[in-house]
This record gives C-alpha cells, sequence and structure tokens, in this order.
C-alpha cells in the first residue's frame, strides 16, 4: 500500500506559466514532506520542505503548500522555465528518530518554451 | 566539496550472480541510505547506516544486505540476483542520521541490469 501517492505520472506547461505538482499521503504520522528533482542520469536534489506545524514555505520560485486535514501536498513553481523539466519526488518523513523518507513515484514536468 | 560518488556507474550481471555497489558519502557525513528506483516502483527505501550500525531497514529480502566501514563508506551487496532487482540504486548522505531537518544528498547512482 502506497503512503505517498503522485497521481500525475506527468504534466506538460508552457514557459512562464504556473507548474503545480500535487502529491497526496495516508499516513497520519508523517509530518515532514520533501520535494526532490531528479534529472536523468543524475541522483535527486533537495529542493525545498515544509513542517506539518506550516501551511506554506516559500523559496523563491518554489512554493510548497501542506493541507494536513487533506493529507495533500502540493508544490508551485512560479514561473515554469524550461530548466525545470525533470522528474519530480514527493517524500514523507514520519516523527520518530527512526523514520526514513517514503518517496512517492514522481511526475515527470516538462516545460515548454 | 565533492558529492556523493557511487561505483560503478553501470553493471550488468545474469541471475544467480551476486553484486557489490559501493558509495563515498560527502567528506564529514556519517549517515548512508541506500534507495532502489525502478519505473513502476518509484525510489524504495533499503537501509541506513550511521557510524558503522544499521539503523533503519526498508521491505526487501534478506538477499540485499550493507555494510559501512569506519570511513563511512558504504558498500550494498545483493545476492543471488534475480532478474527484477535490475534498477537504478541511489546512496545517499547526511552528516546526521535521518531525521527531521536533515538533508539527504544524493549520489548519481549505480545502474544495474540483470540479464
Amino acid at each position: 500500500d502506497q503512503q505517498v501517492k503522485q497521481n500525475s505520472p506527468s504534466l506538460s506547461v508552457q514557459e512562464g506559466r504556473i507548474s503545480i505538482l500535487n502529491c497526496d499521503y495516508t499516513n497520519s504520522m508523517f509530518d515532514y514532506f520533501l520535494w526532490y528533482k531528479k534529472y536523468p542520469a543524475e541522483g535527486p536534489t533537495f529542493l525545498i520542505s515544509i513542517s506539518s506545524i506550516k501551511d506554506k514555505n516559500e523559496d523563491g520560485r518554489f512554493t510548497v503548500f501542506l493541507n494536513k486535514s487533506a493529507k495533500h501536498l502540493s508544490l508551485h513553481i512560479v514561473p515554469s522555465q524550461p530548466g525545470d523539466s525533470a522528474v519530480y519526488f514527493c517524500a514523507a518523513k514520519d516523527g520518530g528518530s527512526q523514520g526514513n523518507l517514503i518517496f512517492g513515484k514522481g511526475t515527470k514536468l516538462s516545460v515548454k518554451p | 566539496k565533492a558529492g556523493v560518488t557511487q561505483t560503478p556507474r553501470y553493471l550488468i550481471k545474469t541471475r544467480g550472480q551476486q553484486v557489490t555497489l559501493s558509495c563515498s558519502p560527502i567528506s564529514g557525513h556519517r549517515s548512508v541510505s541506500w534507495y532502489q528506483q525502478t519505473p513502476g516502483q518509484g525510489l524504495q527505501f533499503l537501509f541506513e547506516y550511521f557510524s558503522e550500525t544499521q539503523r533503519n531497514k526498508g521491505n526487501f529480502p534478506g538477499r540485499f544486505s550493507g555494510r559501512q566501514f569506519s570511513n563511512s563508506r558504504s558498500e550494498m551487496n545483493v545476492s543471488t540476483l534475480e532478474l527484477g532487482d535490475s534498477a537504478l540504486y541511489l546512496c545517499a548522505s547526511s552528516f546526521l542520521p535521518s531525521g527531521r531537518g536533515t538533508e539527504q544528498f544524493f549520489g548519481p547512482g549505480t545502474r544495474l541490469t540483470v540479464l
């Protein structure tokens, strides 16, 4: 049973517009969430994170929103750039000291010029 | 500062063989985690080592094992390879054990193909 779900395998957006990537989770013990970006032939790189005590975290063009009641988070990229084209992974961690990262299957974002 | 390095980058093996993958973390990092990435399953956690001790283990069969050395370098071993073991194996390092606020830095991965 998947605890972290990214239901859209792919997303195509025009350059300059907003990209919205969604992620749902089932485990109410998760209290820390991360987004990673992955280019082909490279390992994932950390983008942005959010703690469950917040509902929004912003870093430049990237904003993550957390809706705890809906067990849903989203990553907004504004404005989208062709260099943002990559696979984006949502990950979650529970509050325990032994908690490891649980990843979604990823969403492939294509930003067209 | 050099990033996480993984060797080899590509590997082809046949069913029944065993394989050892290596990961060198960022200098000063003492935690190393291993993940398996497949198209159908995304990234799945294998295990984490910190200061030469396994802290956490994912839901993988005993054919998958690992260890960490005193210099924090880690190896992962898969015995009796199966076709389904074909995947990208990623290693990630962090200064502290995995936990809230601890960012993990990933290596480029080792692409294992089992024929």
